[in-house]
């Protein structure tokens, strides 16, 4: 069956560092991915797209990439801000076709510490 | 919140009784979609709309009921609550595929 693996530890690093989250995805041939923020009583808000034939996307201090060999995807955010402390999820598209059904991934809660 | 929001934002309720959550935006997007989220699952899909009368199922669809009669409202029926509906739902929308714009949720617990 299709699966999204997200990790479930959060992520602490110190202000100004990368943040690097990880997505790794099983059993799936998504036309694109997506990542959310979440953050805590909230819900969640859209930051990128990256389709199957784009290798990196950017968005100001985000960046994303897309292997498709590796069924992974990594999400970074240069010069990290403790506004950036939130819970980060990755999307795929349901059953490997391009439409509007997701499936989500657990998120990975990043904590950023001044 | 990309002009969506959900009623009640709180709700709880006792087993076996009926629960209806609304939807409603005010972007006059054509899809519509509730979602589940709990601690170890993340966020699955109940349902989802297409347009006005159409809907169908998401990955957890057993015990709701869905109803689309406008473009802005999208209710979410529990027909008998089971203390396994505690959950946090969001409601969510988009225009075409890709991005979806999410609500501010609804807690509901069953007790």
């Amino acid at each position: 069956s299709q699966k999204i693996e997200q990790n479930s530890e959060a992520l602490n690093i110190q202000e100004g560092k990368t943040a690097t989250l990880t997505c790794n995805y099983t059993n799936y041939s998504p036309a694109y991915l997506q990542w959310y923020r979440q953050d805590p009583g909230r819900g969640p808000v859209f930051l990128l797209l990256i389709r199957e034939n784009e290798k990196e996307k950017r968005k100001e201090r985000l960046k994303v990439t897309f292997d498709t060999t590796l069924k992974q995807s990594l999400f970074h955010i240069t010069a990290s801000q403790p506004a950036d402390s939130a819970t980060y999820l990755c999307a795929l598209p349901m059953n490997n076709n391009a439409g509007n059904m997701l499936t989500f991934g657990g998120g990975t809660r990043l904590m950023v510490k001044p | 919140d990309a002009g969506i929001t959900q009623s009640p934002r709180h709700k709880v309720t006792e087993t076996g009784t009926p629960v209806t959550l609304r939807c409603h935006q005010t972007e006059n997007h054509r899809y519509m979609y509730w979602y589940r989220q709990d601690p170890g699952h993340g966020l699955r899909l109940i349902h989802y709309s297409y347009g006005v009368k159409d809907t169908d199922k998401g990955e957890v669809s057993d015990g709701y009921s869905v109803s689309r009669s406008k473009t802005e409202d999208f209710l979410l029926t529990l027909e008998s609550a089971t203390s396994s509906q505690t959950s946090v739902y969001f409601c969510a929308i988009s225009e075409g595929r890709y991005e979806q714009y999410f609500g501010p949720g609804t807690r509901l617990t069953v007790t």
